[in-house]
C-alpha cells in the first residue's frame, strides 16, 4: 500500500520556467511533509519541509504548498536552473517522537525532474 | 566535511554470506536512521535510533537483520544469510531532535548478493 504518491515519473522544464512537482498521500495521520532531491550515487539532500499546521513554506526558489483537504502537496522551483535536474522525492511523517508519534519517514518512488538549457 | 559516512561505500558477496554496514551520524545528531533502496523506489525505513535506544523497527527488517548503535555514536547494520533479494542501496541518515528540521543523509552502501 503506497502511502505516499508521486504519480509523475519524470517532468521536463525550460531553464528560467516553474517546474511543479505533485505529491498525494493516503494516510490522514501523517502531519509533517519534506522533499528531497537525489543526485545519482548520491544519498538525499533535504531540501524543505511543512508542518500540517501551515498550508505555504518557501525557502529561496523553493516552495512548498499543503493541501490538507485534498491530501495533496506540491513543491514549486523558481527559476528552474539546469543543476536542479535530479530525481524529487516527496516523504512524510506521523509526527513527533516526543509527542508520541513516530519519525521515520515515509518516501514516494520519486519524480525526474529535467530542466533543459 | 562533517556530514553522514558510510563504510562501504560498495559491497559484493555471495549468497549466504554476512555482511555488516558502518555509519557514522554528523556528531552532534542524537537520531540515526537506515533506510533501504532499490531501483524505480523511494527510501523505505528500516530502523531507527535515538542516542542508544532502538525505537522503532520496520516489518522489513527481518530476524536475518540487526542493527546497533552502542554508544550512541557510529551504527553498525548486520545481515546475516544473505539473499539476493538483500541487494539494493543501504541508505544512513541522521538528525538533531525533530522532523522539520530533515534528516541528513550518508552516500549510502550499494550491496550486490551474487
Amino acid at each position: 500500500d503506497q502511502q505516499v504518491k508521486q504519480n509523475s515519473p519524470s517532468l521536463s522544464v525550460q531553464e528560467g520556467r516553474i517546474s511543479i512537482l505533485n505529491c498525494d498521500y493516503t494516510n490522514s495521520m501523517f502531519d509533517y511533509f519534506l522533499w528531497y532531491k537525489k543526485y545519482p550515487a548520491e544519498g538525499p539532500t533535504f531540501l524543505i519541509s511543512i508542518s500540517s499546521i501551515k498550508d505555504k513554506n518557501e525557502d529561496g526558489r523553493f516552495t512548498v504548498f499543503l493541501n490538507k483537504s485534498a491530501k495533496h502537496l506540491s513543491l514549486h522551483i523558481v527559476p528552474s536552473q539546469p543543476g536542479d535536474s535530479a530525481v524529487y522525492f516527496c516523504a512524510a511523517s506521523r509526527g513527533q517522537l516526543r509527542q508520541g508519534g513516530s519519525e521515520k519517514l515515509v518516501f514516494g518512488k520519486g519524480t525526474k525532474l529535467t530542466v533543459n538549457p | 566535511d562533517t556530514g553522514v559516512s558510510q563504510n562501504p561505500r560498495h559491497k559484493i558477496t555471495k549468497r549466504g554470506q554476512n555482511v555488516t554496514f558502518r555509519c557514522d551520524p554528523i556528531s552532534e545528531h542524537n537520531r540515526l536512521y537506515w533506510y533501504r533502496q532499490t531501483l524505480g523506489q523511494g527510501p523505505e525505513f528500516l530502523t531507527y535510533f535515538q542516542n542508544e535506544a532502538q525505537l522503532e523497527k520496520s516489518r522489513l527488517l527481518s530476524d536475518r537483520f540487526s542493527a546497533e548503535r552502542p554508544k550512541g555514536s557510529f551504527s553498525t547494520l548486520e545481515i546475516q544469510r544473505t539473499e539476493q533479494g538483500d541487494s539494493a542501496m543501504y541508505l544512513c541518515a541522521s538528525s538533531r531532535s525533530g522532523v522539520l528540521g530533515g534528516q541528513y543523509f550518508g552516500p549510502g552502501t550499494r550491496l550486490t548478493v551474487t
